[in-house]
């Protein structure tokens, strides 16, 4: 079935470097991406649109400058969390929508980033 | 403003016992409906999806969902509870066909044995 693979599963990064996360569809190709953060005990939230070929759309609240997203083909997405704070530790988690559409969307296992 | 609303944080029943997940949401039009289980430290693993049709779905590891218009309600159902089923449980809402969804705040399930 339809895989999408998060790298990586967690990572701990000191305050202020930026950490990128990849998410990739193994076995369909996405034309569409989202990524959510999920903090702890909390439910998930859309931070933005990743479009293959374009710009990403970001939900509103959501630094675009902070949070760079990289949809450079139609399997690959990445979210860069640039000069990384400890309040931006949280679960991402990346979902795909393949490009035959008509199907659930696949989500990721997730991201853990811990900031110290 | 669209939400999507789970009104029980946590729900306990007893390994055999029935289970019914209440999810409300807003807006009109029919939406395109999920339910997702997440295991500690984990992604998201699709049960069932309703996007048209039949109202009652039917899902993995035998939970169904039942699509009520008139109420705007998707809840989730299992006959007989399993202690593997215990998780947390997430409605998700497309409300305009995008694949953009839009997250319950979730249930926690917790089975005794």
């Amino acid at each position: 079935g339809a895989v999408v693979s998060q790298h990586p599963s967690w990572v701990i990064c000191k305050s202020g470097t930026s950490v990128k996360i990849e998410c990739r569809s193994l076995d369909f190709q996405a034309t569409t991406m989202f990524w959510y953060r999920q903090f702890p005990k909390q439910s998930l939230m859309l931070m933005a649109t990743s479009n293959e070929g374009s710009k990403a759309t970001y939900e509103q609240g959501v630094e675009k400058d902070k949070f760079l997203i990289n949809h450079a083909s139609l399997t690959l997405s990445t979210l860069t969390v640039t000069s990384a704070h400890p309040e931006d530790s949280s679960f991402y988690i990346c979902s795909a929508r393949p490009r035959t559409g008509g199907s659930p969307l696949h989500f990721g296992n997730g991201t853990r980033l811990t900031v110290t | 403003a669209q939400s999507v609303t789970q009104p029980d944080i946590h729900i306990t029943v007893s390994e055999g016992a029935s289970l019914e997940l209440r999810c409300n949401y807003s807006y009109g039009a029919t939406p395109y409906l999920f339910w997702y289980v997440q295991s500690p430290g984990q992604g998201l693993q699709l049960l069932l999806k309703y996007f048209s049709g039949d109202t009652l779905v039917q899902g993995i590891k035998g939970f169904e969902a039942e699509f009520k218009r008139s109420q705007s309600s998707f809840n989730l159902r299992k006959p007989s509870v399993h202690w593997s089923d215990a998780a947390e449980y997430f409605c998700a809402v497309d409300f305009d066909s995008s694949y953009k969804l839009i997250f319950g705040s979730g249930t926690r399930l917790l089975v005794r044995p």
